[in-house]
């Protein structure tokens, strides 16, 4: 296992188009998580899974905001009429709970919004 | 309200010396204490962490400490080396839901060699 990808790794985009990302886990992980993290500061939690059921939804995560776990296996997570406070790097880790080795993060996409 | 607070930006040791970055947090609900590392253009990498029935674990060089009265927790490097020039985040989950982490902003180790 080559460890957390995300798709793409860089995503420009217009303001008010829609975009995907994508996250494939650590096959045995049954947990996902989504973060964003802006400029000089460090992630912020956006949302997780538990297999395929979305278990908690940060208040940063607005209706703008849709993530899926379609099969507890692969990620999305797709911003619709994206503005220029989107623009940030969103990562994604993933783990087993009580791990001790911590969670696994991808390298994360960063996104612009122009 | 920032929970997790890692004042210092940035730290720059000399090698061979002992690095030591602090992280404060706020809320009594965090029991599990992770250090991630992280180089340019790559994700944060699990580092080491703590339990708060713990006061001090130890991996290799680094080693990372707990004072739950005051909510402090502290990473020690010993002997720094330039390959542990990265940023340094703290963060405080509760061990229900390790996953989810509340992250202080990092901290810039710089080792000169």
């Amino acid at each position: 296992d080559t460890g957390v990808s995300q798709d793409p790794r860089h995503k420009i985009t217009k303001r008010g188009q829609n975009v995907t990302f994508r996250c494939d886990p650590i096959s045995e992980h049954n947990r996902l998580y989504w973060y964003r993290q802006t400029l000089g500061q460090g992630p912020e939690f956006l949302t997780y899974f538990q297999n395929e059921a979305q278990l908690e939804k940060s208040r940063l995560l607005s209706d703008r905001f849709s993530a899926e776990r379609p099969k507890g296996s692969f990620s999305t997570l797709e911003i619709q009429r994206t503005e220029q406070g989107d623009s940030a790097m969103y990562l994604c880790a993933s783990g087993v709970l009580r791990d001790s080795r911590g969670y696994t993060f991808g390298s994360g996409t960063r996104l612009t919004v122009v | 309200d920032q929970q997790v607070k890692q004042n210092s930006p940035s730290l720059s040791v000399q090698e061979g010396r002992i690095s030591i970055l602090n992280c404060d947090y706020t809320n009594s609900m965090f029991d599990y204490f992770l250090w991630y590392k992280k180089y340019p253009a790559e994700g944060p990498t699990f580092l080491i962490s703590i339990s708060s029935i713990k006061d001090k674990n130890e991996d290799g060089r680094f080693t990372v400490f707990l004072n739950k009265s005051a909510k402090h927790l502290s990473l020690h490097i010993v002997p720094s080396q330039p390959g542990d020039s990265a940023v340094y985040f703290c963060a405080a989950s509760q061990n229900t839901n390790a996953g989810k982490s509340t992250f202080g902003d990092g901290t810039t180790l710089t080792v000169k060699p």
